[in-house]
């Protein structure tokens, strides 16, 4: 029940194309799901978080679609670009913790 | 403002030796978490301290041990190191107030011979 399932493992696209990375998760008491994007020998940056009251959250390029009755959420890049090139991890919590529990990433490189 | 720092960057230690990482978290945030990435995979929660106690453990060994000074800062202690203890660990801090919003430092490179 603590497990975040994500996929795919990699993922391939061209300048401009759109990126979408899923991910599942069994604990309806989960309620913040965050997604952190990393470079290689950096720490994980957060890009965008969502709340299970809302369907849709979109920051720039970068939108979050969260379906609570499935337990899934899923994040769309939009435009994608080479500098996107990166590991993509989704994320969930419950309320009052900081224990994340962490998708096992996605590799996703963007085609010039 | 700094970010999360943390110290050192790298480190190579041998077998049954102890390590010691430091963490310091953004300004104004009193929450540290530890997490352990090993290569390839997501990051795994270890320790997390607030207002300098100790508020969740994740599954690891007695070995790991950890502590939050009265500045916030803190500290990852590992004793009688395995191999497989070498991975990337990360420090987050978070405000403790308001979602649940983390910030993760560059991490530390451990590696064990």
């Amino acid at each position: 029940q603590q497990q975040v399932k994500q996929s795919p493992q990699s993922l391939i696209v061209q300048k401009g194309g759109i990126s979408i990375i899923n991910c599942a998760y069994e604990n309806t008491a989960f309620d913040y799901f965050p997604w952190y994007q990393q470079f290689p020998g950096k720490g994980p940056a957060l890009l965008i978080a969502i709340r299970p009251d809302v369907s849709e959250k979109k920051e720039g390029r970068f939108t979050i679609s969260f379906n609570k009755s499935a337990k899934q959420f899923s994040l769309h890049i939009m435009d994608s670009q080479p500098g996107d090139s990166a590991t993509y991890f989704c994320a969930a919590t419950r309320p009052g913790t900081y224990k994340y529990i962490f998708g096992t990433g996605t590799r996703l490189k963007v085609l010039a | 403002d700094a970010g999360v720092t943390q110290s050192p960057t790298h480190l190579i230690k041998t077998r049954g030796q102890q390590v010691t990482l430091r963490c310091s978290p953004i300004s104004g945030h009193k929450s540290v978490s530890w997490y352990q990435q090993v290569l390839g995979q997501g990051p795994q929660f270890i320790f997390q301290y607030y207002e300098k106690e100790e508020r969740g453990r994740g599954n690891f060994p007695d070995r790991f041990s950890a502590r939050q000074f009265p500045n916030y800062s803190s500290e990852l202690n590992v004793n009688a190191l395995l191999l497989g203890d070498s991975a990337l660990y990360l420090c987050a801090s978070s405000s403790g107030l308001n979602f649940n919003e983390q910030f993760f430092g560059p991490g530390t490179r451990l590696t064990v011979l």
